[in-house]
């Protein structure tokens, strides 16, 4: 069992709508997210990161994090069509060490 | 900045014949990551360095895998005997904490 899980596997979003995407780690040890974007082809390049609970904004993503239930999301409002991808969240005991990648949601987002 | 360099990007080798991984990391980096990613399995952790000294192998097959970084400015992933299985695409990564950069990937096929 992915000890990083994502939901939902797959989101077909409309151009200008929001897209929502969750993450939640079973491992306890877990003090560390990272959400990264891949697009096809591509290798993944990291979009946010988030160690503390809350939410944190970068232009049109916001991250939320809950350590209690180990549980981040990320949000995409205002979707482009160049935001069709795979979003992968990852999830770390400790920020500079290796990271258990979940297995994704790809995000469609059609004109 | 040319990102992290992998080579090559493409390798076929045979059932059971050794292939060799190339990766040069962003210079100034201090870990170097490897990991695979299969649709199936996703992105797999594979072994990591920090400052040339390997910290943590724990997703390496112990059999048939390697990796070695005898220098700051190189790491290569050698796999011995491959198996069709072995077919993936292996992506080298190096960071500065907390973000890390990921290479091209070298795709390996095992026929």
């Amino acid at each position: 069992q992915q000890k990083v899980q994502q939901s939902p596997e797959s989101l077909i979003v409309p151009e200008g709508g929001m897209a929502s995407l969750n993450c939640t780690s079973s491992d306890r040890n877990v003090d560390y997210f990272w959400w990264y974007r891949q697009h096809s082809g591509k290798s993944p390049k990291m979009l946010m990161s988030i160690f503390s609970n809350g939410e944190k904004e970068e232009g049109r993503f916001t991250v939320h994090l809950n350590k209690a239930s180990l549980h981040t999301s990320l949000h995409i409002r205002d979707s482009q069509p160049s935001d069709s991808a795979l979003y992968l969240c990852a999830a770390s005991s400790n920020y500079a060490q290796g990271l258990t990648f979940g297995l994704g949601t790809r995000v469609s987002v059609f004109p | 900045n040319a990102g992290v360099i992998q080579t090559p990007r493409h390798k076929v080798t045979g059932k059971g014949q050794e292939a060799t991984l190339w990766c040069e990391p962003i210079s100034g980096h201090s870990a170097v990551f490897w990991y695979r990613q299969t649709i199936v399995q996703g992105l797999e952790f594979l072994t990591y360095f920090r400052n040339q000294a390997p910290i943590d192998d724990s997703g390496m097959p112990k059999e048939r895998f390697s990796a070695q970084m005898p220098n700051q400015s190189h790491s290569t992933l050698k796999i011995q005997s491959t198996q069709p299985q072995d077919s993936a695409v292996y992506l080298c990564a190096s960071s500065l904490a907390p973000e890390v950069f990921f290479g091209k990937g070298t795709r390996l096929t095992v026929v």
